[in-house]
């Protein structure tokens, strides 16, 4: 059974306070790794997709990496409008090739 | 409208109710999912329709009964709900199912 683990449940920095979240994840064969964030009330919005270890990707202040157990989210220099709640999800190979596994989620809050 | 619109943002309907949920879709994408998002927990997959077909029923009570008339429209049916089924409803579309997914705002269901 695919297990998707995000740590820490909820993290606080002060602007420009720079960290990373983690998401541990266990797949028979991982098709891709999703980073998404949710904004209260609203559905989750597409970040970014990794498909083997060693892969990065960039957006703005965000940078996400992998590695065959794990991705980590850094956030450089964060500002309050990245405060929101991130999401990780893995998708294994299987014959329909559509389950994603989500993890619980990792609350970030940024203050000014 | 662009991305992926969900009617109504908001329900309450009571335990003896029949409603529906409406998903549309202005990607072009040919595959359509209904998820589950309850408080303190990962998001759930419940349906997964590819070119307008059901691949995917993740063992969902029958009182939830999807329909997917066209690639574009997808429909959840409720009906005899229960309490426990008060969640964020979030439909989701893809362009192939191993592709990222593109979430809906999703419709805040209360089962009185």
């Amino acid at each position: 059974e695919d297990q998707v683990t995000q740590s820490p449940e909820a993290l606080r920095l002060q602007e420009g306070e720079s960290s990373s979240l983690n998401c541990s994840y266990t797949v028979s064969g991982l098709r891709g790794l999703f980073w998404y964030r949710q904004d209260p009330g609203k559905g989750p919005e597409f970040l970014f997709t990794l498909y083997s270890a060693g892969e990065e990707k960039e957006k703005e202040r965000l940078k996400a990496t992998l590695t065959k157990k794990e991705s980590f989210l850094h956030i450089t220099a964060p500002k309050p409008e990245d405060s929101a709640t991130y999401l990780c999800a893995v998708q294994a190979y299987e014959a329909s090739g559509s389950r994603l596994t989500f993890g619980e989620g990792t609350q970030l809050t940024v203050n000014p | 409208e662009t991305g992926v619109t969900q009617t109504p943002r908001h329900l309450v309907m009571g335990m003896t109710n029949k409603k529906s949920l409406k998903c549309e879709q202005h990607l072009g994408h040919n595959a359509m999912y209904w998820y589950k998002q309850s408080a303190k927990k990962p998001l759930e997959l419940m349906f997964v329709y590819s070119l307008e077909e059901r691949v995917e029923n993740n063992s969902v009570p029958s009182r939830f009964s999807p329909e997917c008339p066209n690639s574009s429209h997808l429909f959840l049916h409720l009906h005899t709900l229960q309490p426990e089924d008060s969640a964020l409803y979030l439909c989701a579309s893809s362009q192939e199912l191993s592709n990222e997914q593109f979430f809906g705002p999703g419709t805040r269901l209360t089962v009185l």
